[in-house]
């Protein structure tokens, strides 16, 4: 069983709406990760948070914008979003960033599928 | 630009034979290295991690790492239809960002 939870499993939104996506984990780890994949396509890396803090934006448009609250919660906020942005939403968590070895284990979440109309 | 590269398959083995899939590196400096098993639909799982030259074995899966050759493998051992997925290999790279180098990933189809 996953440790790190994911809400909504499914989003449907319009280009002018705003939603959030949700993540937890559950494993005491201070890393967190949002990753976006396409079909057939390996995922892509979006964001970086290395306790609480933002530490990796990978050059993301500005209608999608992260929050971390603490350092068991990620959410994603979405605003004005494009269709091409419809794809599957992963979050993931690692003990830390560094010093290397399992530290470095991402563990994914069950994802987000969004779909904008 | 730091790479890692998947024969994307699909590779189709027997029940019960051996799968060996192959991923290769760029960046010399990657520490760590990581497969993960993908189901149509679903999130990527991780089922081995390898940080040292050599074997590590786990139940069915050995993964091989080879740093002088720049080369991580994974083998199945008595493939299962349930083994059929996407498998994802990832390097850690050479700083830590934490930022993972996914390949494109390598279909294997186990047939019954």
């Amino acid at each position: 069983d996953t440790e790190v939870t994911q809400t909504p499993k499914h989003l449907v939104m319009g280009m002018t709406n705003k939603k959030s996506l949700k993540c937890e984990q559950h494993m005491g780890h201070r890393a967190m990760y949002w990753y976006k994949q396409k079909a057939k396509k390996p995922p892509e890396l979006m964001f970086v948070y290395s306790y609480e803090k933002l530490s990796i934006n990978e050059s993301v448009p500005s209608r999608f914008s992260p929050e971390c609250p603490n350092s068991s919660l990620l959410n994603l906020h979405l605003h004005a979003l494009q269709p091409e942005d419809s794809a599957l939403y992963l979050c993931a968590s690692s003990q830390s960033l560094g010093p290397g070895g399992y530290y470095n284990e991402q563990f994914f979440g069950p994802g987000t599928r969004l779909t904008v109309l | 630009q730091k790479e890692v590269e998947q024969n994307s398959g699909p590779l189709s083995v027997p029940e019960g034979a051996i799968a060996s899939l192959n991923c290769t590196y760029s960046d010399r400096g990657s520490q760590s290295f990581f497969w993960y098993r993908q189901y149509s639909g679903k999130s990527p799982e991780l089922i081995m991690s390898i940080y040292s030259n050599g074997d590590k074995e786990d139940g069915r899966f050995t993964a091989q790492l080879n740093k002088a050759s720049q080369y991580v493998s994974l083998l199945i051992r008595d493939s299962q239809p349930s083994d059929s997925a996407t498998y994802l290999c990832a390097s850690s790279g050479s700083g830590n960002t934490g930022k993972l180098i996914f390949g494109q990933g390598t279909t294997l189809q186990v047939k019954p």
